[in-house]
Formats: C-alpha cells, structure tokens, sequence
C-alpha cells in the first residue's frame, strides 16, 4: 500500500465549478498535512496547510480526518489558472521530532476548461 | 530574499559520467532536502541535511549517490557512473531552523538526461 494514495485523476471541469480531492494516508503517526500545487513539471509550491479543524484560503478549503486518515482539498469557483497537478504531503516524524521528510502523493491533474 | 537556487537547470551525461547538482538553500535556511521525481511518477524523498551532517538518507539508493551541505557554499548531490535510470528532476527543498511545520521551500530543479 502507498504511504499517500490520492484520486488517480485527471480531472477536466468548466470555469466556475466546484471540484474536490482526496487522499489517504497510511502511516497513522503522521504530524503534518499539506497541498502543493506543480505546474508543467516546475518546482512544487506550497498551496495550503492542512488541519484538524480545516481551512480555507479563498476559494479553497482543506480538511483532515484522522480518524479516517484521509485529507481533502475543496476548490470552488475554478479558474483557468488552476489547472495544474495538486499534490498531497504528509510529514512524517520519528520519535516525536519533526524533520520534514516530505512523503508526496502520485498527484492529481486538474485541467480547467473555458 | 532570493529563493533556493539549483544549478544546472539543465544537465546531459553521457552513461558512465558523474552529475553534480547544486543548491542553495534560503538565506537563514539551515535544512536541506532532496528529492527526485521520475517521468510519471511523484516526488521521492531522497536525503536530509543540515550544515556538515546527515540527518536522514533513507531515500537515497545505496550505491553511486552520495550528498553533503558543506560548512561553506551550496548543497551537493553528487551521481557516479550516471546509469539511463537516472535521468530524472531533482528537486532541491530549504526550510528555516525555527519553523515548527517544516514547510519546504522548493527551487526550479535541476532536469538531468543521461544519454
């Protein structure tokens, strides 16, 4: 099993609407929760951190179940400029010490469509 | 603040050749970290380093690949014997001693084709 499983995609949605994402996890001691965003093959960019009690930056909101080991990414009213691979993240840590080792989904494309 | 610099951005090797790619980190950023991405596939990590130690290099395989953040200049990820299979992005990431969430801060990558 991956260690972080995300919807195999691609997605192909009109201007304006709503789409969302998930992803699992399976590693239950994991601290940290992000969204990064690549576009063609660049560099990743931090989108969002991703909390228990979920949150929103604009047009997008993340939410996380531990319980559930499971992490969404809500994207509302969609843009041309959103198209893009969104990538799910999940620190890690031993022994309690955050070190940042950064375990990536396989990503997810998002193309937005006039 | 500049962000984090990789050079080359661009890197052609012939099979048997050693890559060397660079990086430097934020300024004030005193954690680095490597990753690779594969055609298709998602980011790896790769190894983790702080100023003249390894902290984890898990991710690295166990021959040809080696990495060092000297006390002074930039990063190193260094390839022996570059084989097909490596051609790849490397991505280079910074994240500032300070920060509780690690958030990482990734330069362009450096896109290396072995020939």
């Amino acid at each position: 099993r991956k260690e972080v499983e995300q919807d195999p995609g691609p997605f192909n949605v009109p201007e304006g609407a709503t789409v969302a994402f998930n992803c699992t996890y399976s590693n239950s001691a994991s601290q940290s929760f992000f969204w990064y965003r690549q576009d063609c093959r660049k560099e990743p960019k931090l989108l969002m951190s991703v909390y228990s009690s979920g949150n929103e930056d604009g047009r997008f909101t993340a939410q996380l179940n531990r319980a559930s080991q499971y992490i969404s990414l809500l994207i509302r009213d969609s843009k041309l400029s959103d198209s893009a691979t969104y990538l799910c993240v999940v620190d890690l840590r031993a022994g309690g010490t955050s070190y940042g080792k950064l375990t990536f989904g396989q990503g997810t494309i998002l193309t937005v469509h006039p | 603040n500049a962000g984090v610099m990789q050079n080359p951005r661009h890197l052609v090797r012939r099979r048997g050749q050693e890559a060397r790619l660079r990086c430097s980190p934020m300024k004030g950023h005193s954690h680095v970290y490597w990753y690779r991405q594969l055609p298709e596939e998602g980011l790896k990590f790769m190894v983790y380093l702080q100023k003249e130690n390894i902290i984890d290099e898990s991710g690295m395989p166990k021959e040809r690949f080696s990495a060092e953040f000297p006390k002074e200049g930039p990063s190193i990820l260094r390839i022996q014997q570059v084989v097909r299979g490596d051609s790849a992005a490397y991505f280079c990431a910074s994240s500032p001693e300070t920060r509780r969430s690690y958030e990482q801060y990734f330069g362009p990558g450096t896109r290396l084709t072995v020939t």
